[in-house]
């Protein structure tokens, strides 16, 4: 079974622009969520998506969104970049409705912003 | 609101040897679970080992076990036999109901 895959693995933008992060859930994973991990702040939660409705939500601005297709994949968006949105982005998709069950990790996107 | 401290910020230890790596948490909630992550070089989050609130037995897997104490909310997580594919960055977190992973800042270990 393919794990959690996250494209691109690493990506450079200037100041102002926008970016999109795409994750594709092991299948059958309905629920997928997004971390912002930086060395200051460590791993920070973004939001989770379950069966295309936004079920969470950390505490980041509204320039971050994203949003859950029809086959779970996700996608997540980044307007106006700031320098502190330099991080690692990760994404994560779990089986089952009800918290406790295993999150699985995809590998990332390094994301620099100049 | 939940936290989740790791006091360690770096440990090391020596091949074949067992360490004990620490995390203490807070919560008001009475049904959460407990997971300590390892973050390899190569970035990916991997479950090391996951513990249930409600559950008293310390849960084990193989090299890996914890060490639940519900009382103190302390939950560390021993590694016996250390290898060299044990370094890692390890974070323990903790979730609640249907809430987000809360993580700990983790926990640097270098296996020599």
């Amino acid at each position: 079974k393919a794990g959690v895959t996250q494209t691109p693995r690493y990506l450079i933008k200037t100041r102002g622009q926008q970016v999109t992060l795409s994750c594709s859930p092991i299948s059958g994973h309905r629920s997928v969520s997004w971390y912002q991990q930086t060395p200051g702040q460590g791993l920070q939660f973004l939001f989770e998506y379950f069966s295309e409705t936004q079920r969470n939500k950390g505490n980041f601005p509204g320039r971050f969104s994203g949003r859950q297709f029809s086959n779970s994949r996700s996608e997540m968006n980044v307007s106006t970049l700031e320098l502190g949105d330099s991080a690692l982005y990760l994404c994560a998709s779990s089986l089952d409705e009800v918290g406790g069950e295993k999150l699985f990790f995809g590998s990332g996107t390094q994301l620099s912003v100049l | 609101a939940q936290t989740v401290t790791q006091s360690q910020p770096e440990m090391s230890v020596q091949e074949a040897e067992t360490v004990t790596l620490s995390c203490t948490y807070d919560t008001s909630e009475s049904n959460y679970y407990l997971f300590w992550y390892k973050q390899p070089p190569s970035r990916q989050m991997i479950l090391v080992i996951r513990q249930e609130a409600y559950k008293q037995q310390n849960a084990t897997e193989n090299r890996f076990s914890v060490n639940f104490q519900k009382a103190a909310k302390s939950f560390s997580l021993k590694i016996s036999d250390s290898q060299l594919g044990d370094t890692a960055m390890y974070f323990c977190a903790s979730r609640s109901g249907g809430g987000n992973l809360i993580f700990g800042k983790g926990t640097k270990l270098s296996v020599k």
